[in-house]
């Protein structure tokens, strides 16, 4: 079985540009994450889909983050315009069970730098 | 406010000595507890996870983490460390949609 999927694995970006993040789910898991860790920080949540729709979004920073996950499979999170403080590690995750008790399949990652 | 604190940013143990991680919570209610270790490069991979029952939990790579209710902890062990077992170390607590609330990572270097 094929893990989750991310990239670009690194991604070095200018303040004021656009970001794309992928996130390729394990096949047949409906819910799908996603995570951020700024250097120094912990890791926290941004948003969750249940297939192609937005469960929660609370932990969202602001508009200039869009989640999108079309048709319900892979998802994008883009950032736009890209901010200095948007430099971190972006997780993708996915699970089957949407309840508390399903552990999370991480992917390795997403490093975005932004200069 | 729900929170999950490891105490020990970073530690360093001798290789094949005794290891214990520190992990406190913030939980209304008993949470659904995990901890997950990340290596250099990789994503984050579930070491063990408790719901109920049993406090004493058993995990991969000889792990194991005990919940002590009373002291809102959920320490995680492991009686003889491995070079490979060098790594970042993050408990997290679970709400019930399954999103994670992570503490800060205890980061592990061991010593031959």
């Amino acid at each position: 079985e094929a893990g989750v999927t991310q990239f670009p694995s690194h991604s070095v970006i200018e303040k004021g540009q656009t970001v794309t993040l992928r996130c390729d789910p394990i096949s047949g898991h409906d819910n799908l994450y996603w995570y951020r860790r700024v250097m120094g920080k912990e890791i926290k949540f941004l948003l969750h889909f249940v297939k192609e729709s937005k469960q929660d979004e609370s932990g969202m920073p602001n508009n200039r983050f869009l989640a999108e996950r079309t048709g319900g499979t892979y998802s994008t999170l883009k950032v736009q315009p890209a901010e200095l403080e948007d430099s971190g590690v972006y997780f993708c995750a996915s699970s089957q069970d949407p309840g508390g008790r399903s552990p999370l399949h991480f992917g390795n990652g997403t490093r975005l730098t932004v200069t | 406010a729900q929170s999950v604190t490891q105490p020990d940013i970073h530690i360093t143990v001798s290789e094949g000595a005794s290891l214990e991680l520190r992990c406190n919570y913030s939980y209304g209610a008993t949470p659904y507890l995990f901890w997950y270790v990340q290596s250099p490069g990789q994503g984050l991979q579930l070491l063990l996870k408790y719901f109920s029952g049993d406090t004493l939990v058993q995990g991969i790579k000889g792990f194991e983490a005990e919940f002590k209710r009373s002291q809102s902890s959920f320490n995680l062990r492991k009686p003889s460390v491995h070079w490979s077992d060098a790594a970042e170390y993050f408990c997290a607590v679970s709400r019930s949609q399954g999103n994670l609330i992570f503490g800060k990572g205890t980061k592990l270097s061991v010593k031959p």
